[in-house]
């Protein structure tokens, strides 16, 4: 079946620090895949999202690429901000079991003034 | 345009009593989902509907857990009897057709069985 396994946290950076998080997957098919973001006392919100190979998802100065040899989705951005402390999210959608989302377990982001 | 409505946020039983959660996706969204967050983990999906149809209920525990949206609009999950490790934040969420992955997350509701 799918899986999606990223790294533990929780991350703690300072504020301009560079931000990684891993991510990698197994599929049976060809996944679309997502990062998700949950602020403290809110809902998940989609960050960014890539739906086939070689392509670079990117908003709010984050980046991931779908990198299909390495089944992998890596979170990154060059300078973090306080208010980027979140729960981050990665996850693929299988459009051949409904487009249902498989998630990881979350890494918690904390950045530092 | 209004996001997905979710309503008690909060909810606290106690165990082996019957609790209710309700869903109203976002408008025109034919796709809905239930999913359950433990606490430290990713959400997984309970049950899946296309309208007023089951796609997918393959991960909900049908001995406790049922779920309906009879007019594919709103939709009620609910729980009885309820179990200490049903402790959880329940989310729904919503795809309109047109979009083939983006679901539309709600605030969620926080369970917690005492």
């Amino acid at each position: 079946g799918n899986s999606v396994t990223q790294m533990e946290g929780p991350v703690t950076l300072s504020e301009e620090a560079f931000l990684t998080i891993n991510c990698t997957y197994t599929a049976t098919g060809y996944p679309s895949l997502f990062w998700y973001v949950q602020y403290p006392g809110e809902g998940l919100q989609l960050l960014l999202k890539a739906t086939k190979a070689d392509d670079k998802g990117s908003n709010k100065g984050f980046e991931a690429t779908y990198r299909k040899e390495t089944t992998s989705f890596h979170l990154e951005k060059g300078s973090v901000q306080v208010s980027d402390s979140a729960v981050y999210f990665c996850a693929l959608s299988d459009k051949n079991a409904g487009n249902m989302l498989t998630f990881g377990g979350g890494t918690r982001l904390m950045v530092k003034p | 345009e209004a996001g997905v409505a979710q309503s008690p946020r909060y909810k606290i039983i106690e165990k082996r009593q019957s609790v209710a959660f309700w869903c109203n996706p976002i408008s025109g969204h034919a796709t809905l989902y239930w999913y359950q967050q433990i606490l430290g983990q990713g959400p997984k999906l309970l049950i899946q509907f296309q309208n007023n149809g089951v796609v997918d209920d393959s991960q909900l525990p049908k001995d406790r857990f049922s779920a309906e949206r009879l007019k594919g609009v709103d939709s009620t999950l609910k729980i009885q009897p309820a179990k200490l490790e049903d402790s959880a934040v329940y989310l729904c969420a919503s795809r309109p057709v047109s979009s083939y992955n983006e679901q539309f997350f709600g605030p969620g509701t926080r369970l917690t069985v005492l």
